[in-house]
């Protein structure tokens, strides 16, 4: 049972241009959403992360949103360059639930020079 | 270097064969995590350590599995009788109380032949 899914396995963008990844979640108890980033052969790396009293979180190129109503968040990265090219993950947990953390398929994000 | 840090990097094995892998988290992370991950999925967690009590355990962690985390700091995955479905990235993250981030190893890569 895959509470949280990441619909599109790839992803190609120029570089310049805005990076939108989407992530959708079936839990309504979860409420603390994370991305992490993926290079080959590496764990994955902390990007950003949004609590559910929130609906947009932004760091530098990148800015997280959640919309609640939709179960459904997304990750812009803007503006996109080569050194993005990566696997991202979307995960999300809940409070109430404690320690498990709930994992995506991950997004193959190309970012063409 | 303070980020989490696995070893051996890559096993190889034989099917049937016992394998130990080991998971030095940040210090002071008294929260740790087991992940494994195979290609084209997402980490699927395994269990999860508070200092060295082990208070969850997946379904997916058969009775071959064994996880230790002595004092509470480094911590071990064991698998017993390798099989070839056991091929997979071990990944290990660890986080403190306060915050839900977790941040991750490189990972162990095994490959049972």
């Amino acid at each position: 049972d895959q509470q949280v899914k990441q619909n599109s396995p790839s992803l190609s963008v120029q570089e310049g241009r805005i990076s939108i990844l989407n992530c959708d979640y079936t839990n309504s108890m979860f409420d603390y959403f994370l991305w992490y980033k993926k290079y080959p052969a590496e764990g994955p790396t902390f990007l950003i992360s949004i609590s559910s009293i929130k609906d947009k979180n932004e760091d530098g190129r990148f800015t997280v949103f959640l919309n609640k109503s939709a179960k459904h968040l997304s990750l812009h990265i803007v503006p996109s360059q080569p050194g993005d090219s990566a696997v991202y993950f979307c995960a999300a947990t809940a409070w109430e639930d404690g320690n498990q953390f709930y994992f995506g398929t991950g997004t193959s994000l190309t970012v063409i020079p | 270097d303070t980020g989490v840090s696995q070893n051996p990097r890559h096993k190889i094995t034989k099917r049937g064969q016992n394998v130990t892998f080991r998971c030095d988290p940040i210090s002071e992370h008294n929260r740790l995590y087991w992940y494994r991950q195979t290609l084209g999925q997402g980490p699927e967690f395994l269990t999860y350590f508070q200092n060295e009590a082990q208070l969850e355990k997946s379904r997916l962690l058969s009775d071959r599995f064994s996880a230790e985390r002595p004092k509470g700091s480094f911590s071990t995955l064991e698998i017993q009788r390798t099989e070839q479905g056991d091929s997979a990235m071990y990944l290990c993250a660890s986080r403190t109380d306060r915050l839900e981030t977790q941040y991750f190893g490189p990972g162990t890569r095994l490959l049972v032949l």
